[in-house]
């Protein structure tokens, strides 16, 4: 069972566009993290978000935990071609140590 | 720092080989997680540790071990290779408590033919 699913999996666009990508759950979660990952690489971390509503802004991203701790968004305003990879949500569903995944989006910025 | 150190890189197996991956982090991280991740997916999590001695399975355990006898060390062993485990192997490590994120290895590419 998925825990994480996100939207879209896939997503091409052309430098300048703005996207969202979203990470939704049935399960509470006690935060959650984003995650870019390049071709031959591990993943490395973007941000955490930990309360309820909460917005972090990195750069051009940006990202907002929804109110009940079950969801979460990255918007990207004004994409680049350096922007693409794929991006994960991850998180400990509350109550547990295990660490999941979301499905992943794999994004392509066309210059 | 080294962070994260995953060997070997590559990898290839027959059908019923075992073989041990390793994994060390220089970081004192209390948690560990084995994840695998196959052509254009998300990862899955193999087996986890939340500190020295203290293992469980993740989401895809079978055909897997894991022992974590040290803070730093955490292998994967493979019990009885199948052409279904090849994938992109990666290891994690992180601060105990719920808000913090996970380092990353650069994975090891494992082929079992």
């Amino acid at each position: 069972t998925q825990l994480l699913e996100q939207s879209p999996q896939f997503l091409s666009i052309q430098e300048g566009e703005n996207l969202t990508v979203y990470c939704n759950s049935s399960s509470v979660f006690s935060s959650l993290q984003w995650y870019r990952q390049e071709p031959g690489e591990g993943p490395v971390l973007l941000v955490t978000v930990v309360t309820g509503g909460e917005v972090k802004k990195l750069k051009r991203l940006t990202f907002q935990f929804g109110d009940a701790r079950k969801d979460s968004s990255l918007h990207i305003t004004a994409a680049q071609p350096g922007d693409t990879g794929l991006y994960l949500c991850a998180g400990h569903p509350s109550g547990t140590y295990k660490y999941i995944f979301g499905t992943g989006t794999r994004l392509k910025v066309l210059a | 720092n080294a962070g994260v150190t995953q060997t070997p890189k590559f990898q290839v197996l027959k059908t019923g080989q075992s073989m041990t991956l390793q994994c060390a982090q220089d970081m004192n991280h209390e948690y560990m997680s084995w994840y695998r991740q196959d052509p254009g997916m998300g990862l899955r999590l193999i087996h986890y540790s939340v500190g020295a001695g203290i293992t469980d399975q993740g989401e895809v355990p079978n055909g897997y071990n894991v022992s974590r006898s040290t803070t730093e060390d955490f292998p994967l062993r493979l019990l009885s290779a199948a052409p279904s485990q090849t994938s992109v192997y990666f290891c994690a490590s992180s601060y105990s408590g719920q808000s913090f994120g996970y380092t990353f290895g650069s994975g090891t590419r494992l082929t079992v033919v």
